[in-house]
């Protein structure tokens, strides 16, 4: 297996601009799970999915966040608009769903001018 | 609110020395506890306890959990340049009625090995 995919790698924009980050699980994985990783708060967790459904999301900061998973094998994370403070590593991580291991993608570095 | 506290949150030695990072959580419906490396990218799994005392070991690196006291401590013996990297703890916990699944995570604690 590939592992937990995340789309793009870097992405620099423009305060006010759309970003929509991408993320492919690991085939079987019931969960999945977006973090956000700042060197201030360190790993935060986001929202997390479980059989496409969203579990539990209280850790979206603002409106301006959301996140969807139509399938599957495919999740998104859009921020509109982008903040500076928005700046920071967004990680993608999926599960078998069972207590145990995450896997976790590559991240998405954010930098928002 | 779940909370995972790392301590110490940076540390550096030198090679072959040995080192003692610590955990402590207070968190509802715990159901594991797991410890990750961070080099430069994603974090990559060490060990997950779920039973007090009983050590878990991997070459040099080894770690055990004590559920009365809600900490862990994983120890690194003979340290080496190439475990220079965050080390993160995380606690996993289960909803009400134990459905779902999450992990929350400490700050972690940044090692660094000088040669």
């Amino acid at each position: 297996d590939a592992g937990v995919i995340q789309s793009p790698r870097h992405e620099v924009t423009e305060m006010g601009q759309e970003v929509t980050l991408r993320c492919k699980p690991i085939s079987g994985h019931d969960y999945l799970f977006w973090y956000r990783q700042t060197m201030m708060r360190g790993l935060e967790l986001l929202i997390y999915f479980n059989n496409n459904v969203p579990i539990d999301d209280s850790g979206m900061p603002e409106d301006r966040f959301s996140a969807k998973m139509p399938n599957a094998s495919f999740s998104t994370l859009k921020i509109q608009p982008s903040e500076p403070r928005d700046s920071a590593v967004y990680f993608c991580a999926s599960s078998p769903g069972r207590p145990g291991e995450l896997f976790f993608g590559e991240g998405s570095r954010l930098t928002v001018l | 609110e779940d909370k995972v506290v790392q301590s110490p949150l940076s540390l550096v030695v030198h090679e072959g020395d040995t080192v003692t990072l610590n955990c402590s959580y207070e968190v509802t419906n715990f159901r594991s506890l797991l410890w990750y490396k961070q080099e430069k990218k994603a974090p990559t799994f060490l060990f997950m306890l779920t039973s007090s005392g009983i050590e878990k070991k991997s070459g040099r690196l080894s770690s055990i959990l004590d559920k009365k006291e809600l900490f862990s401590i994983l120890n690194i013996t003979a340290t080496q340049t190439g475990d220079s990297a965050i080390y993160l703890c995380a606690v996993g916990v289960t909803s009400l009625g134990g459905s779902n699944y999450k992990l929350t995570f400490g700050k972690g604690t940044l090692l660094t090995v000088n040669p």
